[in-house]
């Protein structure tokens, strides 16, 4: 499967803390994606980094990209409980790069 | 971005029958895409639709299973023929913005096949 990973596979923080998820992947890419799911619905795009970028920021997420270790992460500063929800990153290959592969996802809940 | 919408937004159905799922968008785009997501699973994408051509299927999809029509550049439809338990999914088509390669997602479609 060309499927990527994702960690943690759940995640369980406190209001005001920072969420940091980890995404790896396995083939090259033209840009990475970041998505938020709410309960099932429809998914909202947060952000996406071009494989030439290190590093992008939007709000309280900021994203990071290393195409040699083939891994991003997206870090949400001062978590709010709204900020529950699931969350993918998606791959576009090089090759073919209007697909996206998307990764197993992390679910985030954040507590009041 | 985009705005995207499906119909229907849930069915349920029985087994054997086959439901159409449409999507719409509010401008016109090359290609459009559908996805499958399985209860508790990630997304997988079922096949490519460009207007005016046969839709690319990904593994693990046939036409014969997942017809896909791509009348204009605004409308596409997903049939799931023959529904078996196994195809209860949320299916989501997807579009991406001109030049940006962002891809924005409609709402889903909810099916639950008894």
């Amino acid at each position: 499967s060309q499927q990527g990973e994702e960690d943690p596979q759940a995640l369980s923080i406190q209001e005001g803390e920072n969420a940091t998820m980890n995404c790896s992947y396995k083939t090259s890419i033209n840009n990475l994606q970041w998505y938020r799911q709410n309960s099932g619905r429809g998914l909202v795009h947060l952000i996406l980094i071009r494989s030439n970028e290190r590093e992008k920021h939007s709000g309280r997420l900021r994203v990071t990209l290393d195409t040699s270790k083939k891994s991003s992460s997206l870090l949400i500063t001062a978590s709010r409980a709204a900020d529950t929800a699931s969350y993918f990153c998606a791959t576009s290959p090089s090759v073919g790069f209007q697909k996206l592969v998307f990764g197993t996802g992390t679910r985030l809940l954040v507590s009041p | 971005s985009a705005v995207i919408s499906q119909k229907p937004s849930r069915d349920i159905c029985q087994r054997g029958t086959s439901l159409t799922i449409q999507c719409q968008v509010d401008s016109q785009v090359t290609m459009m895409f559908w996805y499958r997501q399985q209860p508790g699973q990630s997304l997988t994408l079922i096949a490519t639709a460009n207007q005016g051509s046969e839709a690319t299927y990904e593994s693990g999809f046939v036409i014969d299973k997942f017809p896909i029509s791509r009348p204009n550049l605004t409308f596409s439809t997903l049939t799931v023929s023959n529904m078996s338990p196994e195809d209860s999914s949320i299916y989501l088509c997807s579009v991406e913005r001109a030049s940006s390669y962002e891809q924005y997602f409609g709402p889903g479609t909810r099916l639950t096949v008894t």
